[in-house]
């Protein structure tokens, strides 16, 4: 089956500092590349959507200056978290779609800001 | 609003028991829907997906059951294992541009021995 990754698995920062978190889809070319974070016992909530390429589209209240995507290749996304805060510990998960529109999940980052 | 309702919230169960999970979904147009299993501080795996005219599928010890007219659907786990303690979501994916998922908030499953 398809396989994502993201890396790290879970990161420490101290407030202030700007933390870069890497989704890669192992063995298939992913045209869209989906970023969610998850809140204990919450669902997940979608932030932002990119296709390789282009801009990333972001979800009403997810602010773009704060979260920076980059989907620069068909195997890869970057989220960097700039200026993290203490609010923004949290679960990332991304996701990796290719041809047939079925979304595979990454393993997701334990982020937590200090 | 397209909104999925889960239930239970949590559920624990003794280890070789069945249970099934519920899932209720008011999502519009519909495409498929789909349950995952989350294990803690992991990323959802899929166990199933569905589209509007399949009514059940299965996957091992799981069952999905669908009824796309009362927008209901559960999941069904046969002699659990203590592995089956997990989180698992029901995602409705609605026919928009691009890929949109709704997300249940998940039942938490704990088997114990």
């Amino acid at each position: 089956g398809a396989v994502v990754s993201q890396h790290p698995s879970r990161v420490i920062c101290k407030s202030g500092t700007s933390v870069k978190i890497e989704c890669r889809s192992l063995d298939f070319q992913a045209t869209t590349m989906f970023w969610y974070r998850q809140f204990p016992k919450q669902s997940l909530m979608l932030m932002a959507t990119s296709n390789e390429g282009s801009k990333a589209t972001y979800e009403q209240g997810v602010e773009k200056d704060k979260f920076l995507i980059n989907h620069a290749s068909l195997t890869l996304s970057t989220l960097t978290v700039t200026s993290a805060h203490p609010e923004d510990s949290s679960f990332y998960i991304c996701s990796a779609s290719g041809r047939r529109d079925e979304q595979f999940f990454g393993p997701g980052t334990r982020l937590t800001v200090l | 609003k397209n909104q999925v309702e889960q239930s239970p919230q949590s559920l624990i169960i003794l280890e070789g028991k069945n249970c099934t999970l519920q899932c209720n979904y008011t999502v519009s147009p519909f495409s498929n829907l789909r349950w995952y299993k989350q294990d803690t501080g992991r990323g959802p795996v899929s166990l199933t997906i569905m589209t509007f005219s399949e009514n059940t599928k299965s996957n091992g010890r799981y069952t999905a059951t669908l009824d796309a007219d009362t927008k209901q659907s559960s999941l069904h786990i046969t002699a659990s294992q203590l592995s089956d303690s997990a989180s698992y979501i029901c995602v409705v994916s609605a026919y928009q541009a691009g890929t949109a998922l709704i997300f249940g908030k998940g039942t938490t499953l704990s088997v114990s021995s």
